[in-house]
């Protein structure tokens, strides 16, 4: 079984708006990230956020990390259309584990 | 900065045929892991290294096998390649242990079997 699930599954936005996409997860973790793919290419890290931490910022980029609720959203902020991607958390259940993926957010930013 | 390095970054195979995949992780990372993302699917692990020794094991199939060489280079072998094989295949590399948790992928070798 997947340790993330995201939704929503596809996002539609204005250029300029905030997308948030949410992830949940089903055990305990190390740390969960979020990685970002444009259309079958490479899987780039976005950032990460350890299990001891509750909210993270990278540019315009906002992760925050609810162990109680097994969740994590990022939010985009001032989106661009070259903000269109799949989005994917992933999480470690350990620090040396490997990074099981969510079934991803596809995002599509309209200029 | 020095980042995964995965070759051949395209490969068109028959069926039954065999394929390697290679991976050079970053300069002193000694983990290595390998994972597959099939078409409109999220990357699923496979297999994974750590100096030297196979340290864990995913959704690996039985035709395919793996492993990590002295220099901490990565090999997969695909061997009796089926049409569901056609994915996205990703490396990526850590410190290992003790060391940061991130992972750093390669860029992807594109496994088509026709």
């Amino acid at each position: 079984s997947q340790q993330g699930e995201e939704d929503p599954q596809a996002l539609s936005i204005q250029e300029g708006e905030n997308a948030t996409m949410n992830c949940s997860y089903k055990t305990s973790i190390n740390n969960l990230q979020w990685y970002r793919q444009n259309s079958g290419r490479g899987l780039v890290h976005l950032i990460l956020i350890r299990s001891n931490e509750r909210e993270k910022h990278s540019g315009r980029l906002r992760v925050t990390l609810d162990t109680s609720k097994k969740s994590s959203s990022l939010l985009i902020t001032a989106s661009r259309a070259a903000d269109t991607a799949s989005y994917f958390c992933a999480a470690m259940k350990t620090s040396y584990d490997k990074v099981i993926f969510g079934p991803g957010t596809s995002l599509s930013v309209i200029p | 900065a020095a980042g995964v390095i995965q070759s051949p970054r395209h490969l068109i195979k028959e069926k039954r045929e065999t394929a390697t995949l290679k991976c050079y992780p970053i300069p002193r990372h000694d983990t290595v892991y390998w994972y597959q993302q099939g078409p409109g699917q999220d990357p699923q692990f496979l297999i994974s290294f750590y100096e030297k020794m196979q340290s864990d094991k995913g959704s690996i199939p039985d035709r395919f096998s793996a492993q990590q060489f002295s220099d901490y280079h990565s090999e997969l072998n695909m061997s009796s390649l089926e049409l569901g094989d056609s994915a996205l295949y990703f490396c990526a590399s850590s410190p290992g242990p003790g060391a940061r948790n991130e992972q750093f992928f390669g860029p992807g070798t594109r496994l088509t079997v026709l």
